[in-house]
């Protein structure tokens, strides 16, 4: 399809082990976010990205947590020595320019 | 920073009845104001947004929303919900001239025959 995708749609590790989460936007579209959602709450900014750099990683809760997208398009959030707190959905959207945003389903991270 | 408030956490509805979704927000700047829904198995969707101009938005789906500055609100109405709205729907802002979109907790709503 042309929407936003991303891999795996769920994920199961154990603490302290290191993950990778990928988006693949819409293609053209230059902005590219990475959100979390935890149980019960509402998806909170992690990363924005506008073309290959992190314009703003304001959200990123600790330096475990890293994201690329080093051709401009796809985009990995990479994260170290995963905590039980890291437990999420993990949402990419996409847009172009400052235009509506397009999400993904996510990727549910569970770690026991 | 701005913050978003969604009152009610679950709404029960039948279906044909209205329905009405509260959502307040703060922020010291201008902000634009959306609404996203999630249905089941679902990734996000844009509902309706608030830029400028007329107060009340709609969707294509027959929802409603009205931007109330005096009172910091943006609640989503229908008149008449069927099952298919079965969805948890999300209520956000994003300051002017940002990028950032800061989310409510949502709101799960439920439509019964």
């Amino acid at each position: 399809g042309a929407g936003v995708s991303q891999t795996p749609s769920n994920k199961v590790t154990e603490k302290g082990k290191y993950v990778e989460l990928r988006c693949d936007p819409i293609s053209g579209h230059t902005a590219l976010y990475w959100y979390r959602q935890s149980l019960g709450q509402g998806p909170e900014f992690l990363i924005y990205f506008q073309g290959t750099g992190a314009a703003d990683d304001s959200g990123l809760p600790n330096d475990r947590f890293f994201a690329v997208r080093p051709e401009g398009s796809v985009s990995t959030l990479k994260i170290q020595r995963t905590e039980r707190g890291d437990s999420a959905v993990y949402l990419c959207a996409s847009s172009f320019g400052d235009g509506e945003l397009f999400f993904g389903e996510g990727s549910r991270l569970t770690v026991l | 920073a701005q913050s978003v408030t969604q009152l009610d956490s679950q709404v029960p509805v039948f279906e044909e009845a209205p329905v009405e979704l509260r959502c307040n927000y703060s922020s010291s700047v201008s902000v634009y104001l959306f609404w996203y829904v999630q249905y089941p198995n679902q990734g996000l969707q844009l509902l309706l947004k608030y830029l400028s101009g007329s107060t009340l938005v709609e969707s294509i789906n027959g929802f409603e929303a009205e931007f109330n500055k005096s009172q910091t609100s943006f609640h989503l109405r229908k008149p008449s919900v069927h099952i298919s709205d079965t969805a948890e729907y999300f209520c956000a802002v994003r300051r002017v001239n940002d990028y950032k979109l800061s989310f409510g907790a949502g709101t799960t709503v439920t439509v019964r025959a």
